[in-house]
């Protein structure tokens, strides 16, 4: 297996709801990632795991909650996101944090 | 400061032409630099990745080209086809403590039949 997952495509919620949002691969990679890419913008990197660890958090709001319950899964909680969160979040992997990342193809985000 | 500037924003060819993408980046300490293509509402997909010592790395219809001493990288599309419409990326990464990713803005290539 050489690709990374998410699930769902597409989400959409309101501003009370509680969500979760899911990534796996199982190419034996000990890094992974949560980006979110706004349209016409590149990707920014919210959270980096490595070996199970959150090692990067770049100073995102509270209201996203990531998770790492094991090497092949990574989790991203929401809760009381805004509409402003509305984006397309992708998942990453990659051998560590110096290989290469393989992106899945993202989760479609809305917030109402 | 580190970023990476890409040009045109856009750019609109007919199939079967061939097209160039540029890429400036004021990235220091340089690690490597790679194209990823963006098929819109998907995950980047790498199409070649260089790292200071090469010049030139192809990929099918896909030649990138580094030239690290001007800091530019260019990525050349040959015989286009109607599936590389998509946005592609530059991405350089840092060789500091972080190894960082500087993303681009990217390029909005659209290939008209």
């Amino acid at each position: 297996d050489t690709e990374v997952t998410q699930t769902p495509k597409h989400l959409v919620m309101g501003m009370t709801n509680k969500k979760s949002l899911k990534c796996e691969q199982h190419m034996g990679h000990r890094a992974m990632y949560w980006y979110k890419q706004k349209a016409k913008k590149p990707p920014e990197l919210m959270f980096v795991y490595s070996y199970e660890k959150l090692s990067i958090n770049e100073s995102v709001p509270s209201r996203f909650s990531p998770e790492c319950p094991n090497s092949s899964l990574l989790n991203l909680h929401l809760h009381a996101l805004q509409p402003e969160d509305s984006a397309l979040y992708l998942c990453a992997s990659s051998q560590d944090v110096v290989s290469e990342q393989f992106f899945g193809p993202g989760t479609r985000l809305t917030v109402l | 400061k580190n970023q990476v500037e890409q040009s045109p924003q856009s750019l609109i060819i007919l199939e079967g032409k061939n097209c160039t993408l540029q890429c400036n980046y004021t990235v220091s300490p340089f690690s490597n630099l790679r194209w990823y293509k963006q098929d819109t509402g998907r995950g980047p997909v790498s199409l070649t990745i260089m790292t200071f010592s090469e010049n030139t790395k192809s990929n099918g219809r896909y030649t990138a080209t580094l030239d690290a001493d001007t800091k530019q990288s260019s990525l050349h599309i040959t015989a286009s086809q109607l599936s590389d419409s998509a946005s592609y990326i530059c991405v350089v990464r840092t060789l500091d403590s972080n190894y960082q990713l500087i993303w681009g803005a990217g390029t909005k290539l659209i290939i008209k039949p």
